[in-house]
């Protein structure tokens, strides 16, 4: 059980485009879903939080405008990257916590890679 | 959340304990300890938390200091397939987002 799901798993795309992201909780309904970056031989950076039906919570330094999140469902949060540039391209990773489990735990799926050409 | 300290790197050979430490020195009594890692090129996949109570599954255990101020993760019999990057997290309690914050972690190399 609790398995989060991304996709795409890689994407390349040139510069000025847009990028969709979605993550998937599979066998659970997650209230919070978290959306992360991570650089090469860095740690995780978390961008945002979001939850279900409401507006996300950006990081200080982390672009709204830039990186549409939207939380439409228990199940399915999206990133979207928009007029992505080469300093875009990271490894993004969601996570989502479920809302049943008495544990606080967060799920990560497996990231996406973003190369911006 | 409190920040944690942890050595950049260990080595561990197949078969045996792999002891990993942290130290929160700064943690406090509503915050839970976390460990998660990262095998290269995927996502993090949790292992164990817990608040002051060691805490053993079927991934590792947990020991916890009376104090609180570290803790030690332990693989009880460490593979090849356990090399990765080990991160111990401390997280505020008794709220509904409370955020994960990752630091630089342990990168386990776990040879034959």
């Amino acid at each position: 059980g609790a398995v989060v799901s991304q996709h795409p798993s890689r994407v390349i795309c040139k510069s000025g485009t847009s990028v969709k992201i979605e993550c998937r909780s599979l066998d659970f309904q997650a209230t919070t879903m978290f959306w992360y970056r991570q650089f090469p031989k860095k740690s995780l950076m978390l961008m945002a939080t979001s939850n279900e039906g409401s507006k996300a919570t950006y990081e200080q330094g982390v672009e709204k405008d830039k990186f549409l999140i939207n939380h439409a469902s228990l199940t399915l949060s999206t990133l979207t990257v928009t007029s992505a540039h080469p300093e875009d391209s990271s490894f993004y990773i969601c996570s989502a916590r479920s809302t049943s489990s008495q544990e606080w735990i967060q799920y990560f799926g497996p990231g996406t890679r973003l190369l911006v050409l | 959340d409190a920040k944690t300290t942890q050595p950049p790197s260990m080595d561990c050979a197949e078969g045996r304990a792999a002891n990993l430490p942290c130290n929160h020195s700064t943690i406090s009594g509503n915050e839970y300890v976390y460990w998660y890692r990262q095998i290269h090129s995927q996502g993090p996949q949790y292992i164990i938390h817990g608040l002051k109570n060691n805490e053993t599954n079927e991934m590792a255990s947990l020991i916890i200091t009376e104090d609180r101020k570290s803790s030690t993760l332990i693989l009880p019999h460490a593979t090849l397939r356990d090399t990765a990057v080990y991160y111990c997290i401390v997280r505020t309690g008794g709220t509904s987002y409370g955020k994960l914050t990752f630091g630089q972690g342990t990168i386990l190399t776990v040879h034959p």
